[in-house]
């Protein structure tokens, strides 16, 4: 079964670190695109970042809310993605979803995780 | 204020057929095909087309999308007790180098 599971998700103060994992089975996760999600309570999705497959340069795009903030990498060998955030704001809390790219050709995210809570708050 | 626009609510009864527009501008709808999730409230959002109007493997051929100029649609035939959820539109916008949505709409199935 094709899965994405994200880890990592708590209660952080604001100006402080938290990392989170994607782990994926199912599929051959080198050759994937992925990508990372948010959405506050009760607000709509909004994109995070992604960063491509080694065949495509591994190369990473993100949105300007998190630029220079949150870094996206990936571990082909563990199938793992990961999200560094680093001085997180109020306006970070937020259920994290990471996602799939569903092939080169199209910027649509056919597989998403269960998603995991990121609350910052003093 | 979310970059495409969506009517933020949608409502059909049972059989009905309903549509969901999705208004954008030249860098990313004009320029980029778009892609519809559905959510159920308290799950994770799933992909429901792609390509404008590819439908993945497992979404009923109830579903349908089309894009003109700088517009799409969502259209839902035989509208059933189980659509009702939040459907979003986005689409890459070449402009701010991302993906952008829209803000959603909540379709009720009366």
């Amino acid at each position: 079964e094709v899965q994405l599971v994200e880890s990592g998700g708590g209660l952080v103060k604001p100006g402080r670190s938290l990392r989170l994992s994607c782990t994926a089975s199912g599929f051959t996760f080198g050759e994937y695109a992925m990508s990372w999600f948010r959405q506050a309570p009760g607000r709509g999705l909004e994109w995070v970042g992604f960063i491509r497959s080694k065949a495509y340069g591994g190369t990473i795009e993100y949105a300007a809310s998190v630029k220079g903030r949150f870094t996206i990498s990936r571990d082909d060998s563990k199938s793992i993605a990961y999200l560094q955030m680093n001085s997180l704001k109020i306006e970070d809390t937020a259920v994290y979803y990471c996602t799939r790219l569903i092939s080169s050709s199209s910027i649509a995210f056919d597989i998403w995780g269960q998603g995991t809570m990121v609350t910052v708050s003093s | 204020q979310s970059v495409l626009t969506q009517p933020p609510s949608a409502s059909g009864t049972p059989g009905q057929r309903v549509t969901i527009s999705c208004s954008g501008s030249s860098s990313n709808i004009g320029s980029n095909t778009v892609n519809w999730y559905q959510q159920v409230p308290g799950t994770a959002p799933k992909l429901l087309i792609y390509s404008n109007n590819q439908r993945p493997s497992g979404v009923p051929d109830r579903f349908s999308g089309s894009k003109s100029g700088t517009s799409a649609s969502l259209a839902i035939s035989g509208l059933q007790s189980e659509d009702e959820a939040d459907y979003y539109c986005a689409a890459w916008d070449d402009s701010l180098n991302g993906v952008v949505f829209g803000g959603g709409t909540k379709l009720t199935v009366l």
